[in-house]
């Protein structure tokens, strides 16, 4: 099976820095994605890594870390629009091709 | 507009009752994914079509059952409803099996509410 654990909720203000970090257990890894999600709305996808190491785009940057079942998103330069879940997914290869998703992480961020 | 479509937007229905909801994938997509989500639960993996046939299944109870046409478009049933299955019910689709760097896009839900 797999577990994916993420903090639940984190804050922040305008214009910092903040790193929302995801553990995860799964038997056959092949992938993990970092999709945000505002509320009654869908997840978009923010990010991709496979091999280990950080993968940037713009604001938002991605790390993971195979060997210790570890991965992290980066956001500069915090907006208020940046107020929303973020969620952990890992693509497990005894799920089909399907993500398997942790229960995402909540970020406030105020002025 | 993500390019997958799911119908309708909004359901309500009693206890005991069946609804279908439909996708549609974006196009050119092959696999599609249904997803649960609840308050406490998050997203949860449902079951995945690839080109018409079953590829995997997760958390998907009896009660629930889906098909994909030969036109891609998909269709999930559920079946003797209960208050537990308000939730938003989401369709993804990726490009094909096994392979995509840029993520599964999903349509906009539709939220089931039994009462």
């Amino acid at each position: 099976g797999q577990n994916i654990d993420q903090p639940t909720e984190m804050t922040a203000t305008e214009g910092a820095i903040v790193q929302i970090n995801c553990t995860y257990q799964t038997s056959g890894f092949n992938g993990l994605f970092w999709y945000q999600q505002h509320a009654g709305e869908a997840p978009t996808f923010l990010s991709y890594n496979v091999l280990d190491g950080l993968e940037e785009k713009g604001r938002f940057s991605s790390f993971l870390s195979r060997s210790k079942g570890y991965s992290y998103l980066l956001l500069k330069e915090l907006q208020m629009k940046d107020s929303a879940s973020y969620l952990c997914a890992v693509r497990d290869g005894q799920a089909g091709t399907a993500l398997i998703f942790g229960k995402g992480t909540t970020l406030s961020v105020s002025s | 507009d993500s390019g997958v479509t799911q119908t309708p937007k909004h359901l309500i229905t009693a206890t005991g009752q069946r609804v279908t909801l439909r996708c549609s994938p974006r196009s050119g997509d092959l696999s599609v994914y249904w997803y649960q989500q609840s308050l406490d639960q998050g997203l949860q993996f449902l079951i995945q079509y690839y080109n018409g046939e079953e590829r995997a299944k997760g958390n998907i109870l009896e009660r629930f059952s889906a098909q994909q046409f030969p036109d891609l478009h998909s269709e999930l049933n559920l079946s003797s409803l209960e208050l537990g299955d308000s939730a938003l019910y989401f369709c993804a689709s990726s490009p094909q099996t096994g392979d995509t760097h840029y993520g599964y896009t999903f349509g906009s839900g539709t939220r089931l509410t039994v009462v």
